[in-house]
């Protein structure tokens, strides 16, 4: 089994669509959670992380479940610029600052 | 801004050859990685370094080994390139220890070996 599971999509949604993503991790000791991003052709770059209370940035929300051991990422009001792979990110407590990734899910936002 | 470049986007060599992918960082980061990334696999972890001169081996170390020699600068080799080493290699930077901070990533070098 992988340490962090996605759904590779792609999902493709209409503009002004919510949509949502889950992630699933294997490492109950797992103590950090990230969601990033990454464009078509470039470098990941930091979405937002995600707490245990869940938080929000703008139109994105994340959230953890440490009893089913999945994350979330919801994203309202979807844009054509959300196009993209939203890669899920863990770090297991043992591994010091060491990331773990998932495959990532492909968005595509079509007008 | 942080930022992070790697030597080349493209590089195209053949079996058995010695390769270098170099990468530098400008914002004094203590901790650099390399990782490849594959279609549906993900980003894996291929070496890191926390310190100058420091290495220590990521989830898939085979075939690859790493140079530290001033903190800006992370250097990953392949000895002899093989086939199944096409992919592309990505280099990441972050400051601190305690596992929170942004990794900020390098353009990727997209390696073909022939």
């Amino acid at each position: 089994r992988k340490e962090v599971e996605q759904d590779p999509g792609p999902f493709n949604v209409p503009e002004g669509a919510t949509v949502a993503f889950n992630c699933t991790y294997s490492n109950s000791a797992s103590q950090s959670f990230f969601w990033y991003r990454q464009d078509c052709r470039k470098e990941p770059k930091l979405l937002m992380s995600v707490y245990s209370s869940g938080n929000e940035d703008g139109r994105f929300t994340a959230q953890l479940n440490r009893a089913s051991q999945y994350i979330s990422l919801l994203i309202r009001d979807s844009k054509l610029s959300d196009s993209a792979t939203y890669l899920c990110v863990v770090i297991p407590m043992e591994y010091g600052n060491k990331l773990v990734f998932g495959a990532g899910t492909i968005l595509r936002v079509k007008s | 801004d942080v930022k992070v470049t790697q030597s080349s986007r493209y590089l195209v060599k053949r079996t058995g050859e010695k390769v270098f992918l170099e990468c530098v960082q400008d914002m004094d980061h203590e901790n650099m990685f390399w990782y490849r990334q594959d279609p549906g696999l993900g980003l894996r972890l291929i070496y890191f370094s926390y310190d100058v001169k420091m290495k220590e081996k990521g989830d898939i170390p085979e075939g690859y080994s790493v140079s530290r020699e001033k903190k800006e600068r992370f250097s990953l080799i392949l000895e002899s390139a093989s086939t199944n080493q096409t992919s592309m290699y990505l280099c990441a930077s972050s400051s601190g220890q305690s596992g929170q901070e942004t990794q900020y990533f390098g353009p990727g070098t997209r390696l073909l070996v022939l």
